[in-house]
This record gives C-alpha cells, sequence and structure tokens, in this order.
C-alpha cells in the first residue's frame, strides 16, 4: 500500500522569506501524481500544485514550486517570498496514475505552516 | 460555475442519533468521492460513487455508515447510531470523469460532532 510521510508537524517562517516543506511516499509504482493541498482555517481544501511522476522537470506554480527526486521518493514544497495568506496547515498526496484505484487520493499527516509577519 | 456544495457546514448530533451529510457535486461532474479527516490527520478515502453505483466503498467502516449519489439530487453519506468516535470533519471531491488527469475538487467540508 502506498503511504505518505511528512515528517514536519509545523514550520514557521518569516514573512518574505523561503520555507521547504518535507514530504517522502512509498510505492512500487512507477507511474503516478504528487500534490501538495492548502488547507486554511476556514478548512477548505486547495489544490495548490502536481507533479506527473514520469515528467523530469519539477512543477512550479508562481511563488511555489516544488523539488521532485523521484529515485529518493521525495516530495518537497518550496514557497518563496512567504505571505501572511500562505499560513494554513499543507498536506502532501499520491495517487496512482493508472490501474485499480487510481482516483484514490492518499494524503500525509499535514504540516502546519505559521507566517510570521 | 459554483463549487463543490456542502451542507451542512457543522453538525451536531447526540450518541446514538442518525447524521446525514450532503454533497452536490460541480456542475457536470458525476463522480463522488467521500475523504474523512479525523483530528491531527489527513484525509482518509472513504467511498467513490457514480450515479446510481457505488464503484468503491474500501473505506467505509462497515457498520453504519452507507452512501448514495442518486439520479437525481446530491450524494448522501449517512452514519447511523453515531459514536464519539464519528466526530471528524467530511469532504467530499468531485470530477468529471475518471481519467487519469482529472483533479478532484474538494468542498467546502461538513465537521460533525457528536456530543
Amino acid at each position: 500500500a502506498q503511504t505518505v510521510t511528512q515528517s514536519q508537524p509545523e514550520m514557521s517562517v518569516q514573512e518574505a522569506e523561503t520555507v521547504t516543506l518535507s514530504c517522502t511516499y512509498d510505492t512500487s509504482e512507477s507511474d503516478y501524481y504528487l500534490f501538495w493541498y492548502k488547507q486554511p482555517p476556514s478548512r477548505q481544501m486547495i489544490l495548490v500544485i502536481r507533479q506527473e511522476a514520469y515528467k523530469q522537470q519539477n512543477a512550479t506554480e508562481n511563488r511555489f514550486s516544488v523539488n521532485f527526486q523521484k529515485a529518493a521518493k521525495s516530495f518537497s514544497l518550496k514557497i518563496s517570498d512567504s505571505q501572511l495568506g500562505d499560513a494554513a496547515m499543507y498536506f502532501c498526496a499520491y495517487r496512482r496514475l493508472s490501474g485499480g484505484s487510481n482516483y484514490k487520493l492518499t494524503f500525509g499527516k499535514g504540516t502546519l505552516l505559521t507566517v510570521n509577519p | 460555475n459554483a463549487g463543490v456544495m456542502q451542507n451542512p457546514r457543522h453538525l451536531v448530533r447526540r450518541r446514538g442519533q442518525e447524521a446525514r451529510l450532503r454533497c452536490s457535486p460541480m456542475k457536470g461532474h458525476s463522480h463522488v468521492y467521500w475523504y474523512r479527516q479525523l483530528p491531527e490527520e489527513g484525509l482518509k478515502f472513504m467511498v467513490y460513487l457514480q450515479k446510481e453505483n457505488i464503484i468503491d466503498e474500501s473505506g467505509m467502516p462497515k457498520e453504519r455508515f452507507s452512501a448514495e449519489f442518486p439520479k437525481e439530487g446530491p450524494s448522501i453519506l449517512r452514519i447511523q447510531q453515531v459514536v464519539r468516535g464519528d466526530s471528524a470533519a467530511y469532504f467530499c471531491a468531485s470530477s468529471p470523469a475518471l481519467a487519469h488527469y482529472n483533479e478532484q475538487f474538494f468542498g467546502p467540508g461538513t465537521r460533525l460532532t457528536v456530543l
């Protein structure tokens, strides 16, 4: 079974600084998707960024970028120029690309990010 | 295009009562997924439904929990005889089809508190 591990329960960053959130996962699949979701205090789940495992290029979305290391099964999220609105719980998630149960998202336990003014 | 709607946003039940959680998928979406988030945990898959069909309920507790997605109307997650351990946030997500590239769009969740 796939597992997703976020080893940092909490992180903090100064406004305008850069922070990196860690995520590792375990799978025997070769093709899959990885995601970072943001859950602000409203509890709405918001997709931040997505990475296809078959793509070597790291995904970027404005101030958000990932460092995807497939061999190491590592998928970290870098937030540049942190803003107060980035404060939230961040979840790393995995999903198979094909085959049975490829609709299931498997989530880590989350990292609570605090942004200090 | 309205997003995924869930209601109620907050639900309080006493032990032994029934809880009914509703989810209206995005317009044009025919696939619905329910996830549960226990305190201090990530979301965990419960069930995947298409219109009038349960495709995968492998994440649902065997007893007291049921889900449906009728031809007309919202998807319903029903919890009978609730216990304190059912207190959690329940999220619904929808997608237009089961294409591998399709994103699941999440609703705002229903927070269930069992007294």
